[in-house]
């Protein structure tokens, strides 16, 4: 597609399941983010995958948090043993990752509520 | 480390009238600057950035904003605010020669009342 694709749009999900949310980035695009959207909180850095280098996961709130991207393409963040404050939206954006002047491109994200 | 100050929550400006959202940031280095706006239950858009040259960039829907070095500040402006303007706005930044993590600030509300 055109544009950053993220699935599921809505979960809900019991505390202590494990959830995976995906994303498929613009065709192209090496560098890959993940935000967390909170009400009143803005936008949370999580994790950062650029190209074939380490991913810069400095912004993972706990070790239930972990993402990975398979062949520089999809990525997917698993929350193990979700929490009620691990509710929120999540963002996925991707960029042509070239140089920091370049501009990301956000999806629509996926908003997780757990019961 | 990168980061960015929104200080208001919500703008109101009645329809017509200049719309500014303010942004302040801090970096090591050269800072590149962009802003976003988000409506109800969608993803983040972008609207301008600045890398370089100009002060005053424009962008989409009518908007600009001017980077201000000495005040670290990156306010965005429309001269003329429409109801359908009514959305959330991000203000974000990456450093020049830091990582490639864009910093977001917490966002402002705008709300033009028709």
């Amino acid at each position: 597609g055109a544009g950053v694709s993220q699935s599921p749009s809505n979960k809900v999900t019991e505390k202590g399941k494990d959830v995976e949310l995906r994303c498929d980035p613009i065709s192209g695009h090496t560098a890959l983010y993940w935000y967390r959207q909170s009400l009143g909180q803005g936008l949370e850095f999580l994790i950062y995958f650029q190209g074939n280098s380490a991913p810069d996961k400095s912004g993972l709130p706990s070790d239930r948090f972990s993402a990975e991207r398979t062949g520089g393409s999809v990525s997917t963040l698993t929350i193990q043993r979700t929490q009620q404050e691990d509710s929120a939206v999540y963002l996925c954006a991707s960029s042509l990752a070239l140089t920091a002047s370049t501009e990301a491109f956000f999806g629509q994200g996926t908003r997780l509520t757990v019961v | 480390a990168q980061s960015v100050a929104q200080p208001e929550d919500q703008v109101k400006v009645a329809e017509g009238n200049p719309l500014t959202v303010k942004c302040t940031y801090s970096v090591s280095g050269n800072p590149y600057l962009f802003w976003y706006v988000q409506y109800p239950n969608r993803g983040l858009q972008f609207l301008l950035k600045y890398i370089t040259g100009d002060n005053l960039v424009k962008g989409s829907y009518g908007f600009e904003a001017e980077f201000n070095k000495s005040q670290t500040s990156f306010h965005l402006k429309k001269p003329s605010a429409l109801v359908s303007d009514s959305a959330l706005y991000f203000c974000a930044v990456r450093d020049e020669g830091g990582n490639n993590r864009l910093a977001f600030g917490k966002g402002n509300q705008v709300v033009v009342i028709p």
